[in-house]
């Protein structure tokens, strides 16, 4: 069974569409992240969620909604696809302690191509 | 200056030498340091963690960390070609969940 799975694995759209990205895990964690890839393999954090609330907002265009309905799924919704949205995106859980000896567990990915 | 920076390499060893990777970071308050593989095209996978000063070793790899200079490196010993991957270094501060990763090392293990 696949711990944290992401659907689609692949989207190519066109500029301005709107996509979504779905995520589920299956570990019983409470704690879900979506990070960012880029082609220089920079891993950069977007958001996350503890039991359905928002507790990290990083800089990110509000073209990009994320929505967790419980606390095992977390999804992102990307409005006005621009060019620089090409990226992985990844999803990703961790317990919500994440102190010392947690970690975080990756789905994935989704790559995402915008013409 | 970014928080977590790697030398983005590659990083070319021969089948059975050490590779040595290293990371800096810029917030004094990080207390947490994770070392991530990511194999191309593949997730991220946790593959060693250290939290105090000094080395901690787990099988071939080892972890060294100094605070004070704010370094941590990664040293992979008897390299094989199926080390071949992106390494990533990643720093969390004391509180909060927030992990920043650096852009990576690729290291290649010619056989």
């Amino acid at each position: 069974d696949t711990a944290v799975s992401q659907t689609p694995k692949y989207l190519v759209t066109q500029m301005g569409n709107d996509k979504s990205i779905k995520c589920e895990q299956n570990l019983g964690h409470d704690t879900m992240y979506w990070y960012k890839q880029d082609s220089k393999k920079f891993l950069k954090i977007m958001f996350s969620y503890n039991n359905k609330e928002l507790i990290i907002n990083e800089t990110v265009p509000n073209r990009f909604s994320p929505k967790s309905p419980d606390k095992a799924h977390l999804n992102l919704h990307i409005n006005s696809l621009e060019l620089g949205d090409s990226a992985v995106y990844f999803c990703a859980s961790s317990s919500s302690a994440l102190v010392r000896g947690g970690e975080l567990f990756f789905g994935e990915g989704s790559r995402l191509t915008v013409l | 200056q970014k928080e977590v920076e790697q030398n983005s390499g590659p990083l070319s060893v021969p089948e059975g030498a050490i590779a040595s990777l290293n990371c800096t970071y810029s917030d004094r308050v990080s207390q947490s340091f994770f070392w991530y593989r990511q194999y191309s095209g593949k997730s991220p996978e946790l593959i060693m963690s250290i939290y105090s000063n000094g080395d901690k070793e787990d099988g071939r790899f080892t972890a060294q960390l100094n605070k004070a200079s704010q370094y941590v490196s990664l040293l992979i010993r008897d390299s094989q070609p199926s080390d071949s991957a992106t390494y990533l270094c990643a720093v969390r501060r004391a509180a909060g969940n927030k992990l920043t990763f650096g852009g990576g090392t690729r290291v290649l293990v010619k056989p």
